[in-house]
């Protein structure tokens, strides 16, 4: 079956605009994960959606960054007034809620660079 | 907080073993995860190990936890040029939301 999917995959904006990245989760999944990793770092937690549950956003790094999931499938992150060190590779994972050990399936990334 | 180190690079010879090492800081550690980068994708599970065990092969893979020490290893037998990658090592909890907590990876590169 189909994978995580992202878009796009790389993109290019100027700083100070608005960006939105997408993410289509394994279908049935009902945990959604995003990540930011930026060279030579780990991956930074960023944002989590379980089921209908409110989101745990604590690793976003500041109120230029929100996500949401609609009808508990698709999730779109939104980062606001681009900044420079926004630049990173941003990662969404899903997985299936309730299960130990925890088996996150990644997407391919979209690789954001503010100029 | 949680904390995973990781080496960041590890240059081996084809057909050699590879051991990528870890270490974490949170004995309520359940679960320690290996996870494989290849270049411009996304990360793929290699293998995990529940925290009660102390090895695990799967394959050219071997896990060794060294609970006490909080010390895991990957070792990587006969290392082929596709195992080249970045290699994550993960932990997480059971229980709530057990978000993983991921090392800064280790590129491993394997030359001919």
């Amino acid at each position: 079956g189909a994978g995580v999917s992202q878009s796009p995959s790389n993109k290019v904006t100027e700083k100070g605009k608005d960006v939105e990245l997408r993410c289509d989760p394994i279908s049935g999944h009902t945990a959604l994960y995003w990540y930011r990793q930026s060279l030579g770092q780990g991956l930074e937690f960023l944002i989590y959606f379980q089921g209908n549950s409110a989101p745990d956003k604590s690793g976003l790094p500041s109120d230029r960054f929100s996500a949401e999931r609609t009808g508990g499938s698709v999730s779109t992150l939104t980062i606001q007034r681009t900044q420079q060190e926004d630049s990173a590779v941003y990662l969404c994972a899903s997985s299936l809620e309730g299960l130990a050990p925890l088996e996150q399936y990644f997407g391919p990334g979209t690789r954001l660079t503010v100029t | 907080g949680e904390d995973v180190e990781q080496s960041l690079f590890l240059s081996v010879r084809e057909g050699d073993s590879s051991v990528i090492n870890c270490t974490y800081t949170d004995s309520s550690s359940t679960y320690l995860y290996w996870y494989k980068q290849e270049p411009g994708a996304g990360l793929q599970l290699l293998t995990y190990i529940f925290s009660n065990m102390d090895m695990k092969q799967d394959q050219r893979l071997t896990v060794l936890l060294n609970k006490k020490d909080k010390h895991l290893s990957l070792r990587i037998a006969d290392t082929q040029t596709g195992d080249s990658a970045i290699y994550f090592c993960a932990e997480s909890m059971t229980g709530g939301s057990y978000i993983p907590t991921f090392g800064r990876g280790t590129s491993l590169i394997v030359h001919p």
